[in-house]
């Protein structure tokens, strides 16, 4: 069956550096991922989806790239800030969003 | 900028009781979404609804489950003998398109939650 891993320890860093979190998946080749934040106790908000025939994709600070042959995407956050402290998720299509257990970024200043 | 809504943010019950839970998707929106989340776990997915029935349901999505869209704005998601074990945050979520289509603008936009706490 498909499997969505991400990194479940907290990743800590200091304000200003880059933020990388990994996904990787298993038995599955999706035509697209997409990465959510989620606060505590809210409900996740889409961040960005990118497709299978994009290596990369940005969006402000944000940055992801999808490698589909390590069956893998990295999200970066450049020059985070408290403010980015969050859980990421990733999420694939089959036929529905189905989640990783998310990654959780603390940014301190 | 349009929103999911949901309501009540937070419901106390008893195990055993009947619990229904509600959400107004996104109007022009067409796929209809439940997801819980059970403190510190993933976010699993529970149902997806599009044209006014279930298309799609997880192994958690049993016979104590039932969602229904009564009118043309509300979603709601019924537990009918509800279990300690089902407390948990309960996201709504709605798409544009979804199901075979999923692809560009298929990003789910979700509520702020409802807590069920069993007790």
């Amino acid at each position: 069956s498909q499997k969505i891993e991400q990194n479940s320890e907290a990743l800590n860093i200091q304000e200003g550096k880059t933020a990388t979190l990994t996904c990787n998946y298993t038995n599955y080749s999706p035509a697209y991922l997409q990465w959510y934040r989620q606060d505590p106790g809210r409900g996740p908000v889409f961040l960005l989806l990118i497709r299978e025939n994009e290596k990369e994709k940005r969006k402000e600070r944000l940055k992801v790239t999808f490698d589909t042959t390590l069956k893998q995407s990295l999200f970066h956050i450049t020059a985070s800030q408290p403010a980015d402290s969050a859980t990421y998720l990733c999420a694939l299509p089959f036929q529905k969003l189905v989640f990783g257990t998310g990654t959780r970024l603390l940014v301190s200043p | 900028e349009p929103e999911v809504t949901q309501t009540p943010s937070h419901q106390v019950t008893q195990m055993g009781q009947e619990v229904i839970l509600r959400c107004v998707p996104i109007s022009n929106h067409l796929y209809f979404y439940w997801y819980r989340q059970i403190l510190g776990q993933k976010v699993e997915f529970l149902v997806s609804f599009y044209n006014n029935e279930i298309s799609e349901k997880s192994e958690i999505f049993d016979d104590q489950f039932s969602v229904e869209r009564p009118d043309g704005s509300n979603f709601t998601l019924k537990i009918r003998s509800t279990k300690l074990e089902d407390s948990a945050m309960y996201f709504c979520a709605s798409s544009r398109i979804g199901g075979s289509q999923w692809g560009a603008n298929t990003e789910a936009f979700f509520g702020q939650g409802t807590r069920l706490t069993v007790v």
